[in-house]
């Protein structure tokens, strides 16, 4: 039992390039989540997905898009990255409607160029 | 939505004094809150939580108070220990909806 397993754990990009974050979780939770926190910032949710086939924006998210690809992932893409998305990523599950605990992943260090 | 503000921003207290940290949320309808303690370059992971038809609830040095008639709710650490050094967050969940997280508490315990 892994928990929330993301990759890659660290990420350099330069400015314009495209690249997906992969999230999986095998605890079979319905919802999953994609948060940002930068240097002594919160945890600003940037998209979720309630359950398979459903995702919503949340406080940031623009510059990104995500797809929930099945009940167990939930990837994050950016486009075209740029300074201002580089980040420290997490994702997280837990289970919608019942609110038990949320589960995070290690986190993607991003640093855009 | 949901809005949560935490206090203070930052704390520092003496080893072996009491910490408190206070949370207001604003939607009535959220009936979750629980609390994540994130130690330097690790995920946050859940110390306690409490759910809206209890007042309290405490395990060891920790405890959770409630109080959902003015919409705020503490975390409360007894004893501190170096290791209690850490970013807590508090979040307040209306049923069935996504996790809304307060600006965090960065936590210093002085030897």
């Amino acid at each position: 039992n892994a928990g929330v397993t993301q990759t890659p754990k660290f990420q350099v990009l330069k400015t314009g390039q495209s690249m997906t974050l992969q999230c999986a979780q095998d605890m079979n939770h319905n919802s999953m989540y994609w948060y940002r926190q930068d240097p002594g910032m919160g945890l600003r949710l940037i998209y979720y997905s309630a359950s398979e086939g459903t995702t919503d924006k949340g406080e940031v998210p623009n510059g990104y898009n995500v797809s929930r690809l099945n009940k167990r992932e939930f990837s994050l893409r950016l486009e075209s990255a740029a300074p201002s998305q580089t980040s420290v990523y997490f994702c997280a599950s837990s289970n919608y409607g019942v609110n038990t605990e949320a589960f995070f992943g290690q986190g993607t260090r991003l640093t855009v160029v | 939505g949901e809005n949560v503000e935490q206090h203070p921003s930052t704390l520092s207290v003496q080893e072996g004094d009491s910490a408190v940290i206070k949370c207001t949320y604003s939607d009535s309808a959220s009936n979750y809150f629980p609390w994540y303690k994130q130690e330097l370059g690790k995920r946050p992971q859940l110390i306690i939580d409490i759910r809206s038809n209890v007042g309290e609830k405490k395990d060891q040095r920790i405890a959770v108070t409630l109080n959902k008639t003015a919409k705020h709710f503490s975390l409360h650490i007894t004893e501190t220990q170096p290791e209690d050094s850490a970013v807590y967050f508090c979040a307040a969940i209306p049923e069935g909806q996504n996790f809304v997280f307060g600006p965090g508490t960065r936590l210093s315990v002085l030897p």
